[in-house]
């Protein structure tokens, strides 16, 4: 089956920085990406839509110029957390859509976020 | 707007017995959906969509416009199936939303 790797697992930063988290579809080209937030034993909360070559779409709430999206190729979309803050530790996902079919989507493994 | 309601966050069941995750949507359109699967130390993954009508690993969705309800069943649980159980709604008229459940943690007890 497809594969979506997301790097890295898990990151623990100071107050401050920045992050960068990686979204790569591995055996096919995606087109449009979603990046997620779950917090602990809540539902996923789609953040943002991400198209190649174009803006990302950012969900009602979501901060543009904290969560930086970049979705530069085919097969690769990353979120930059800028600024990183405690209160943006969270679980990130990210998905990859083969083709237009929802049932063509794959999830990323997910990358734990902590902010000192 | 559309939302998801997973009403239990645990459920344990035996193994062999009747299983059912319970999922309740809100949505005033015509929804299209998914459920998706956790399972320990492994991505998120579909396991199915109520479009396709099909049984994957014994289990089976049916979609009730009537009680806006798309409850996952299996007859005879197995303790493989133990894992974290999402419900899904994509709404027809935004390509882009996928509205999550809160999910459900099945465990199945040998």
């Amino acid at each position: 089956g497809a594969v979506v790797s997301q790097h890295p697992s898990r990151v623990i930063c100071k107050s401050g920085t920045s992050v960068k988290i990686e979204c790569r579809s591995l055996d096919f080209q995606a087109t449009t990406m979603f990046w997620y937030r779950q917090f602990p034993k809540q539902s996923l909360m789609l953040m943002a839509t991400s198209n190649e070559g174009s803006k990302a779409t950012y969900e009602q709430g979501v901060e543009k110029d904290k969560f930086l999206i970049n979705h530069a190729s085919l097969t690769l979309s990353t979120l930059t957390v800028t600024s990183a803050h405690p209160e943006d530790s969270s679980f990130y996902i990210c998905s990859a859509r083969r083709g237009t079919g929802w049932e063509k989507l794959f999830f990323g493994s997910g990358t734990q976020l902590s902010v000192l | 707007a559309q939302r998801v309601t997973q009403p239990e966050k645990l459920l344990s069941v035996f193994k062999g017995a009747p299983v059912e995750l319970k999922c309740n949507y809100s949505y005033s359109g015509s929804p299209e959906l998914f459920w998706y699967v956790q399972y320990s130390r492994q991505r998120l993954q579909l396991l199915l969509r109520h479009i396709s009508r099909e049984s994957i690993k014994g289990f089976t969705a049916d979609l009730n416009k009537g009680e806006t309800s798309f409850h996952l069943k299996k007859p005879f649980a197995q303790e493989e199936d133990s894992a974290m159980y999402y419900c899904a709604l994509r709404s027809s008229g935004s390509a882009r939303q996928l509205t999550f459940g809160s999910g459900t943690q099945l465990t199945v007890l040998p």
